[in-house]
């Protein structure tokens, strides 16, 4: 069973940093594009960021480019967001999603995890 | 960047009704078009992949079409446990831009 677990989320100050954490299992990690999406509290999905299967590709919405970095370890099939410089804009609930892949895949995001809420205030 | 429109924003609906929801694209986005459900406090959940192609598991009573700028999600016969946020996504090119969703409630 394909499963997407995210932690890391927590109160921080404006300025401070967190890092989110979302540990995969049930399927062949390495293998697979992966998603970062968050939503704020009552509004819609806003996509963050992307990295390709392998780590040396990635991908940021202008709204956290500069201040966010995706990563991932696929020996400890994990992928990571590491964010910086916080603002009260960012307070969200994060996804991570795995992304599909292959001809007529849509390159769709077909499994996602529960979330884990990030809160910037002082 | 390409934007989502999605409308309605919202619609009241019966159980058993046809509801339709419409989506566009700024630009031509092929195919690369797909749909989410999400129910409050859940994540969201892969409905319709590639425009038109249903994921597994999911009811045949939803069904996409369209393909360019304009899109379609149809429910054919709604049932209570459709009664959700849907969302469309282009994945054409980054950022991988969302609609704004639409809110379908009970009438």
């Amino acid at each position: 069973e394909v499963q997407l677990v995210e932690s890391g989320g927590g109160l921080v100050q404006p300025g401070g940093s967190l890092r989110l954490s979302c540990a995969a299992s049930g399927f062949t990690f390495s293998s697979y594009w992966m998603h970062w999406v968050r939503q704020a509290p009552g509004k819609g999905l806003v996509w963050v960021s992307r990295i390709n299967s392998d780590g040396s590709a990635t991908n940021y919405a202008d709204s956290v480019k500069g201040r966010f970095t995706i990563s991932r370890d696929n020996a400890k099939n994990t992928l990571y967001l590491q964010m910086n410089s916080l603002r009260a804009e960012d307070t969200a609930v994060y996804y991570c999603a795995r992304a599909t892949y292959g001809d007529n895949s849509g390159r769709a995001l077909d499994y996602w995890g529960q979330g884990t809420l990030a809160t910037v205030s002082s | 960047d390409i934007q989502m429109t999605q409308s309605p924003s919202s619609l009241s609906a019966s159980v058993g009704d046809r509801v339709t929801i419409t989506c566009r694209a700024s630009q031509s986005i092929s195919s690369y078009l797909n749909w989410y459900q999400q129910k409050p406090g859940k994540a969201p959940k892969l409905l319709i992949y590639a425009a038109s192609s249903l994921q597994s598991g999911v009811p045949s009573r939803f069904s996409g079409s369209g393909s360019g700028t304009d899109f379609t999600l149809t429910i054919s016969s709604l049932q209570p446990e459709d009664f959700a946020t849907y969302y469309c996504q282009q994945t054409y090119s980054t950022p991988r831009t969302f609609g704004q969703g639409t809110n379908v409630e009970i009438k």
